[in-house]
């Protein structure tokens, strides 16, 4: 079946660091992709999403590419921030259920 | 604010008690899904609703838990003769069709 694997945590960056969270995914078919954020306390937002491949999607200085060719859609931001501290989920949706990675929780320190 | 919201967003329970959550979509959105998510884990999908009819379940989602979403508009989830493994963060998520879905704030239970 359909799955999402991210790279484990937790990661933690100084602030102004760059960021690369690792997510790979199976599917059948070209299923749309996802970034949900989720900070303490709180349910998942969603961050950003790429409907095919080549895509990029972007939002809040974070963005990730839809790579069909390496199943891959790994979130990147320029330089972090103390308030970026969350858990980030990878998702990809095969309609109308959303699968989600494992998560991996980022830390910045100022 | 227009957001999915749920209730209550804490809840300890007893083992063997039953307990009702309570999950109020945006609006305009015809789907309706709650997620099961345990510490350190993704949400896993339990059901999910069109409007009033319940489309789909997981296996997840065993004989003690049901779910109703009377007129298409609010949800409910009940778990029945609850266990000590039902304690996790119960997430609602609504959608227009098949489009992005927005999540509440979840409901925490604990079972002791």
């Amino acid at each position: 079946g359909n799955s999402v694997t991210q790279m484990e945590g937790p990661v933690t960056l100084s602030e102004e660091a760059f960021l690369t969270i690792n997510c790979t995914y199976t599917a059948t078919g070209y299923p749309s992709l996802f970034w949900y954020v989720q900070y303490p306390g709180e349910g998942l937002q969603l961050l950003l999403k790429a409907t095919k491949a080549d895509d990029k999607g972007s939002n809040k200085g974070f963005e990730a590419t839809y790579r069909k060719e390496t199943t891959s859609f790994h979130l990147e931001k320029g330089s972090v921030q103390v308030s970026d501290s969350a858990v980030y989920f990878c998702a990809l949706s095969e309609s109308p259920v959303m699968r989600f990675g494992a998560g991996t929780r980022l830390t910045v320190k100022p | 604010d227009t957001g999915v919201s749920q209730d209550p967003r804490h809840k300890i329970t007893k083992r063997g008690q039953n307990v009702t959550f309570r999950c109020d979509p945006i609006s305009e959105h015809n789907r309706l899904y709650w997620y099961r998510q345990t510490l350190g884990q993704g949400p896993e999908f339990l059901t999910y609703f069109q409007n009033e009819a319940q489309l789909e379940k997981s296996r997840l989602l065993s004989d003690r838990f049901s779910a109703e979403r009377p007129k298409g508009s609010f949800s409910t989830l009940e778990i029945q003769r609850t266990e000590q493994g039902d304690s996790a963060m119960y997430l609602c998520a609504s959608s227009l069709m098949s489009y992005e879905q927005y999540f509440g704030p979840g409901t925490r239970l604990t079972v002791t």
